[in-house]
């Protein structure tokens, strides 16, 4: 099993700061960790993911760094903007049972004020 | 091209009623998942089929059963309900486990009174 702390719970900037959110997983040895993007009412939808060969990963204004040693990985949002606002998850995989299995973090509230 | 679609989108239920909630993908992804998604909690994996005729427990599978006859539907049931079955139950699908973004319905909202 794996678990993943994921912080903090609720975040609240202003329109054009940057967001930070922050997850620590236990134990990994596998080699991809998304971020998810859920909208009220909607299903988790991948924003971007990262392989831990990898420091950083950058896809807009959206940013992973990735701490292997330090068993940490975190999302910077840049620019944030109002239809930024929305709940984050992260997610280490493991291998349970006869496939990988993601355990998800427990979610920020991102609130992006205009 | 309709993803992943769950039936019903809202339920209602008294404590031990039985019930089914149907997942549907046509995006012929091998790999299927239930989760639910309690406050503070995130997502907790319930129980995932690695292909047709295939299941296997996740995380939180008690009270719980799922069955994948055919490769593009999963059904998750629930025998007799109980209250701490309230929760939003979220079906994801994937092409496989490696590096593979699994891809979410909108969920079925289900009280048990």
């Amino acid at each position: 099993q794996q678990q993943v702390k994921q912080s903090p719970q609720s975040l609240i900037v202003q329109k054009g700061g940057i967001s930070i959110i922050n997850c620590a997983y236990e134990n990994t040895a596998f080699d991809y960790f998304p971020w998810y993007q859920q909208f009220p009412g909607k299903g988790p939808a991948l924003l971007i993911a990262i392989r831990p060969d990898v420091s950083e990963k950058k896809e807009g204004r959206f940013t992973i760094s990735f701490n292997k040693s330090a068993k940490q990985f975190s999302l910077h949002i840049m620019d944030s903007q109002p239809g930024d606002s929305a709940t984050y998850f992260c997610a280490a995989p493991w291998l349970g049972g006869s496939a990988r299995q993601l355990t998800f973090g427990s979610g920020t509230q991102l609130t992006v004020l205009p | 091209n309709a993803g992943v679609t769950q039936t019903p989108k809202f339920r209602v239920l008294k404590t031990g009623q039985s019930m089914t909630l149907l997942c549907a993908q046509d995006m012929n992804h091998e790999y299927m998942y239930w989760y639910r998604q309690d406050p503070g909690m995130g997502l907790r994996l319930i129980h995932y089929s690695v292909g047709e005729g295939t299941t296997a427990k996740g995380e939180v599978p008690d009270g719980y059963n799922v069955s994948r006859l055919k490769k593009q539907n999963f059904l998750l049931g629930l025998e007799s309900a109980a209250p701490s079955q309230t929760s939003v139950y979220f079906c994801a699908s994937s092409y496989g486990d490696r590096n593979q973004p699994q891809h979410f319905g909108d969920g079925t909202r289900l009280s048990i009174l």
